[in-house]
C-alpha cells in the first residue's frame, strides 16, 4: 500500500517568511511523529501525535514551531518567522500505534535564505 | 537523557568484505534498538530492531545483538555488496509523556562498497 507521503519536497524560502510543511500517514496509522535532520544535530525528535489525544510537543525547538494534526490523520508543521537554523530534512513518520514501528516519508527539504 | 554513540564514517570497504558499524547507547529503562538504513534519494528504512537483551535483530544478511552489559547493539554483515552503499543509523526508542515511542538516533555512518 502508499507510504508515508509529504510535501513539498523541497522548500526554499526567505529569512522572515513562515512555511507550513504536510505529512500524509500511512492509512490506519494512528501515532504521528516529527523529526529533523539537520547537519548540525542530526536526527532530532520534534512532535508526536497519537489519535487525537493532546500532542506531546517536547522536542520543539522553540515557539516559532507548531504542528496540528486533523481528524487524526494529515498533519502540518508550522514554522514562523524562518531562520537560516531552520534549515534542515523535516521527516514524518507514523505507526499503527504507539508500540509499532514508525515508517518514514522521504522528508521535505527546507533551505531558508 | 537518552544518547546514542556510533561509529564515525565514511566506511569504504571492497565488495565481499566484512562489515562492522558500533554503536553504544545510554538510556533509561530498556530501550528497543534499531538500525535504520538510507540509501542515496530515498527516505529512512527500518533495516532491523531488537527489543530485548540477547536479542538478535537479522535483516537483508545484517545482524545486530542488544548487549545489555556492555550498552551495544553493533551491526555486522558477513559479505557486503554494492548495494548495501547507504547510511547507517542506529537509535533507541524512549517512552513519551503521551506514550508514543520517541526514537534517538546516532550520527549516522555512510558506507560505500567499491568493486
Amino acid at each position: 500500500g502508499a507510504g508515508v507521503s509529504q510535501s513539498p519536497s523541497n522548500k526554499v524560502t526567505e529569512k522572515g517568511k513562515d512555511v507550513e510543511l504536510r505529512c500524509d500517514p500511512i492509512s490506519g496509522h494512528t501515532a504521528l511523529y516529527w523529526y529533523r535532520q539537520s547537519l548540525g544535530q542530526g536526527l532530532e525528535f520534534l512532535i508526536y501525535f497519537q489519535g487525537n489525544s493532546a500532542p506531546d510537543k517536547s522536542g520543539l525547538p522553540s515557539d516559532r514551531f507548531s504542528a496540528e494534526r486533523t481528524g487524526g490523520s494529515v498533519s502540518t508543521l508550522t514554522i514562523q518567522r524562518t531562520q537560516q537554523e531552520d534549515s534542515a530534512v523535516y521527516l514524518c513518520a507514523s505507526s499503527r500505534d504507539n508500540t509499532y514501528e514508525q515508517y518514514f516519508g522521504p522528508g521535505t527539504r527546507l533551505t531558508v535564505t | 537523557g537518552d544518547s546514542v554513540t556510533q561509529m564515525e564514517g565514511p566506511v569504504t570497504l571492497s565488495e565481499e568484505a566484512f562489515l562492522t558499524i558500533n554503536c553504544t547507547y545510554t538510556a533509561t529503562g530498556y530501550p528497543s534498538l534499531f538500525w535504520y538504513v538510507q540509501y542515496p534519494g530515498e527516505g529512512l528504512q527500518l533495516l532491523l530492531k531488537a527489543t530485548k537483551a540477547d536479542d538478535k535483530g537479522s535483516n537483508k544478511g545484517f545482524e545486530a545483538t542488544y548487549r545489555k552489559e556492555t550498552t551495544s547493539f553493533h551491526l555486522e554483515k558477513g559479505s557486503v555488496q554494492v548495494s548495501d552503499s547507504a547510511v547507517y543509523f542506529c537509535a533507541l526508542s524512549g517512552i513519551l509523556t503521551g506514550g508514543g515511542n520517541k526514537l534517538t538516533f546516532g550520527t549516522g555512518t555512510q558506507l560505500k562498497v567499491e568493486l
